[in-house]
């Protein structure tokens, strides 16, 4: 068990919808990261938040946004769902934002468009 | 471009002999570079971290090598069991101690056969 926690498991809604990713972090770590994973693109980052803050951001579409609360989870908001957005998506945490630092991944929310 | 390659097709071995999965990459200069294993509907699990100025790194069975001059990196497993069956992922991050925005390669999946 990597201690990292995503609700829900599995996620079916139609395309146009909007649906929230929650994920809570390893106790102690401050980072999170977001991955989306298909079959046929792999894992591609999506965005990174470290205490708060945003910190990286890679190819997340903007019809999606996430946020760290105070309490350090976090969510990821996907907005006008599309048939392509049904995917694997992924949160990890570190204890660290940079440098070396292991990602601890969480088992995933599988999302369903139809 | 900027790229992470791994051998896209299934690696089948025989159970007791030894695993080498090949990591290639190019245009980038990683200060790190690290191993994952994932499960079928699981996520990545961490395995092995290594740095530029490290050659070798060995966990038990596993052994890795960085070769910065090559852009390549190797990931032995020694007496291999069914149970490594898996696919295997190498991941960098492409600004060499920055945000630890891990880039993954798409994996390569191993078969161990008793």
């Amino acid at each position: 068990d990597s201690g990292v926690t995503q609700t829900p498991k599995h996620l079916i809604t139609a395309t146009g919808q909007r649906v929230t990713l929650r994920c809570s972090p390893r106790s102690g770590d401050l980072s999170v990261y977001w991955y989306q994973q298909s079959l046929d693109q792999g894992l591609q980052f999506l965005i990174q938040y470290y205490n708060g803050e945003e910190r990286a951001k890679g190819n997340i579409l903007e019809r999606f946004s996430a946020q760290q609360f105070p309490d350090l989870h976090s969510e990821l908001n996907l907005s006008s769902l599309e048939l392509g957005d049904s995917a694997l998506y992924f949160c990890a945490s570190s204890v660290l934002g940079q440098g070396a630092s292991p990602l601890h991944f969480g088992n995933g929310t599988r999302l369903t468009v139809t | 471009s900027q790229k992470i390659e791994q051998n896209s097709e299934a690696l089948n071995i025989q159970e007791g002999k030894t695993a080498t999965l090949t990591c290639n990459y190019t245009n980038y200069s990683p200060a790190y570079l690290q191993w994952y294993r994932q499960d079928p509907g699981r996520g990545p699990v961490f395995l092995l971290l290594i740095r530029e100025n490290e050659k070798e790194k060995r966990k038990e069975r596993l052994k890795v090598t960085f070769d910065t001059t090559l852009k390549q990196s190797l990931f032995h497993i020694t007496a291999s069991q069914p149970a490594d069956s898996a696919t295997y992922l190498c991941a960098l991050d492409p600004f060499s101690g920055g945000y630890n925005k891990l880039i993954f390669g798409a994996g390569t999946r191993l078969a161990v056969h008793p």
